[in-house]
């Protein structure tokens, strides 16, 4: 099974702020990759599939990179409402696996 | 309006069964790859199943196989999980979700990569205590 590692586990920030957000592959996943934000009480949205690809409706201060065991997520400049947890998945390998999350908090 | 609209889950005992149910409308159904990702307390996203389009192949955990049970009924655009034999560690809010596939083929064998789920139901909440 392919363990995700992310990065911080929390991000301290201010709104206006950038964020980078962290994801390590425990071996390649090609760009098998995606990234999600939730909020308490609420589904995961999709930000980010294919390591790169914004989803619709997405805002373009979100951008993702990386390919093979790294990846970053960035959020260029934070918005009140980006106050969440943000999961990496991978979907290279059966059993397809998320990080931990890292919570992005107000400071 | 694109949705999905997960129900069935409730309160039950260990060893107890559920049929999971999730309606959808708003997206090409019989097109779609389909999941099962649930969210315990306290604890990250697990990704539970899946099911291609027209059902001829299903993956699961390792820890729900041959106690759960993904299907789905493309006439009535519905996906099922029939959990089974029902364990406390099984606690958590399931959510249905569609996949994004890219499909790979080789000579003599075809490869399924998963690249992001982009709809997702508001959950179901499964909560397993004696």
């Amino acid at each position: 099974e392919i363990v995700l590692t992310q990065s911080p586990a929390t991000l301290s920030l201010s709104p206006g702020q950038r964020a980078t957000l962290s994801c390590r592959a425990s071996q390649s996943v090609n760009s098998y990759l995606a990234w999600y934000q939730q909020k308490p009480g609420q589904a995961p949205r999709l930000l980010i599939s294919a390591a790169s690809k914004r989803a619709a409706g997405i805002p373009a201060r979100f951008s993702g990179s990386g390919s093979g065991t790294d990846f970053t997520l960035t959020i260029s400049s934070l918005e009140p409402e980006d106050f969440a947890v943000y999961y990496c998945q991978q979907g290279n390998n059966w059993p397809g696996t998320f990080g931990q999350g890292t919570k992005v908090e107000i400071k | 309006e694109v949705q999905l609209v997960e129900s069935g889950g409730g309160l039950v005992q260990p060893g107890e069964s559920l049929r999971l149910s999730c309606e959808a409308s708003g997206i090409s159904f019989s097109s779609s790859w389909m999941s099962w990702v649930r969210h315990a307390p306290g604890k990250g996203l697990e990704w539970v199943a899946n099911i291609k389009e027209d059902g001829s192949e299903k993956y699961y955990i390792d820890s729900v196989k041959g106690r759960f049970i993904i299907s789905r009924d493309n006439a009535k655009n519905s996906l099922y999980l029939q959990v089974n034999s029902l364990r406390v560690e099984d606690t958590a809010v399931y959510y249905c979700a569609r996949v994004l596939v890219d499909i790979v083929v080789v000579p003599g064998t075809i490869y399924y990569y998963f690249y992001g789920m982009d709809v997702w139901g508001q959950g179901t909440t499964v909560t397993v205590s004696s």
